[in-house]
């Protein structure tokens, strides 16, 4: 079963605006990633987030993370239309493997 | 680094023929994995190595699955007989260190069966 669900499974917004995706997981976990993947692609690597951090930034993106909701979200500001991609958290939970979420599919008008 | 390859990039068979998927994984990492992507179940892991040996092959479908990786440098994962189901984006990924690093992923392999 999925341990990550994102939410919302899809967004639309015109470039400049912020996106902002949300990941719920159902166990405890050591660590939370954010991946990202372009039409046709493999996934890529965005950003990794410890359980004892509550909020981390790279570039354009932000991500957070409540453990005690068991939750994170990834806020990407001024967005390009380049952003255009399905972006998917993963956790290791109590697991020695990663599990991705379901993903969000953001589309960003020019 | 030229990162994780796979091929082919695409592949079209027909029912009941076998078909086999290639990855060279990053050099130096320790982990190989083997995901499934369909709409309709999203990303699977089907099996991962560790330093060549299989260690968790509990996604994969059934018997007519197999992997394997002779070396650090190659894996094979082998469907024989095919079935339309099994039409999917194949991907490989690696990480360096632990099963749960960050995973570098390649550019996959679509797979028709018809």
């Amino acid at each position: 079963s999925q341990q990550g669900e994102e939410d919302p499974q899809a967004l639309s917004i015109q470039e400049g605006e912020n996106a902002t995706m949300n990941c719920s997981y159902k166990t405890s976990i050591n660590n939370l990633q954010w991946y990202r993947q372009n039409s046709g692609r493999g996934l890529v690597h965005l950003i990794l987030i410890r359980s004892n951090e509550r909020e981390k930034h790279s570039g354009r993106l932000r991500v957070t993370l409540d453990t005690s909701k068991k939750s994170s979200s990834l806020l990407i500001t001024a967005s390009r239309a380049a952003d255009t991609a399905s972006y998917f958290c993963a956790t290791d939970g109590d697991t020695d493997k990663l599990i991705f979420g379901t993903g969000t599919r953001l589309q960003v008008f020019p | 680094d030229a990162g994780v390859i796979q091929s082919p990039r695409h592949e079209v068979t027909e029912m009941g023929q076998e078909v086999t998927l290639r990855c060279k994984p990053i050099s130096g990492h320790d982990y190989l994995f083997w995901y499934r992507q369909t709409m309709m179940r999203g990303l699977e892991l089907l099996i991962y190595f560790n330093n060549n040996v299989p260690i968790d092959d509990s996604g994969m479908p059934e018997d007519r699955f197999s992997a394997k990786m002779p070396n650090a440098s190659f894996s094979t994962l082998k469907i024989q007989p095919s079935e339309p189901r099994d039409s999917a984006v194949y991907f490989c990924a690696s990480s360096l260190r632990l099963s749960t690093d960050t995973q570098y992923f390649g550019p996959g392999t679509r797979l028709t069966v018809l």
